[in-house]
């Protein structure tokens, strides 16, 4: 069974400061992998994705991930965090064999970003 | 980009009554759609997935007879939750699998269901 892990449940940045958030997942076969952002009061949005390719994907607002096969990982990177991003990033994963696309979620990592 | 609506956003009721969710698809049809369940400060667990046409899949530990999934349209999918308890008091969400974005779930803004 798959599994996702995101070691960080909670972050408090400055502004100006680098992010990076774990996200491991559990899984023998090949697999897509996501990061989703849910700001306060708001829905899920989708960050970025990865399906095949260049392991290091570019998303939106600046994030971007890298996939790290032997280590079963897809870290969340960004340089320079703001205010605007505080927020809950769920990573998550799903089968690429599977076609029933349904997606396994971390559970979550909350980021504080003090001005 | 592709919208899903939710509705109710909030919805309180009597321990005993059932309480129907509906999920639209706005600007795309969606043959495939899910519905989820977050727990306070936890990560989203997938209750079932629901195809257009045919039978929920339900996923191991949630109770189809309880949890009444319907998908009639392309467009639209219900989640009933039946003789409401206190303990299914949650934040539902629906996804919805556009036919064109291969692989991408589009998420609704959530249903937050509170049984007294």
């Amino acid at each position: 069974a798959q599994s996702v892990s995101q070691h960080n449940h909670h972050v408090i940045l400055s502004e100006a400061a680098s992010l990076e958030l774990g996200c491991n997942y559990s899984y023998g076969g090949t697999v897509n992998l996501f990061w989703y952002v849910q700001y306060p009061g708001q829905h899920l949005q989708l960050l970025l994705k990865y399906f095949s390719g260049d392991p290091l994907v570019k998303g939106i607002k600046g994030f971007e991930a890298e996939f790290i096969k032997s280590k079963f990982s897809f870290n969340l990177r960004k340089p320079s965090v703001q205010w605007s991003d505080t927020a809950e990033y769920f990573c998550a994963v799903n089968a690429q064999e599977d076609s029933s696309y349904k997606l396994i979620f971390g559970s979550g990592t909350r980021l504080l970003v003090r001005p | 980009g592709a919208v899903v609506s939710q509705h109710p956003s909030r919805v309180i009721c009597k321990s005993g009554t059932s309480v129907k969710i509906e999920c639209r698809s706005l600007d795309f049809q969606a043959t495939t759609m899910f519905w989820y369940r977050q727990f306070p400060k936890k990560s989203l667990m997938l209750m079932a997935t629901s195809n257009e046409g045919s039978k929920a899949t339900y996923e191991q530990g949630v109770e189809k007879d309880k949890f009444l999934i319907n998908h009639a349209s392309l467009t639209l999918s219900t989640l009933t939750v039946t003789s409401a308890h206190p303990e299914d008091s949650s934040f539902y969400i629906c996804s919805a699998l556009g036919l064109a974005a291969y692989n991408e779930q589009f998420f609704g803004p959530g249903t937050r269901l509170t049984v007294l």
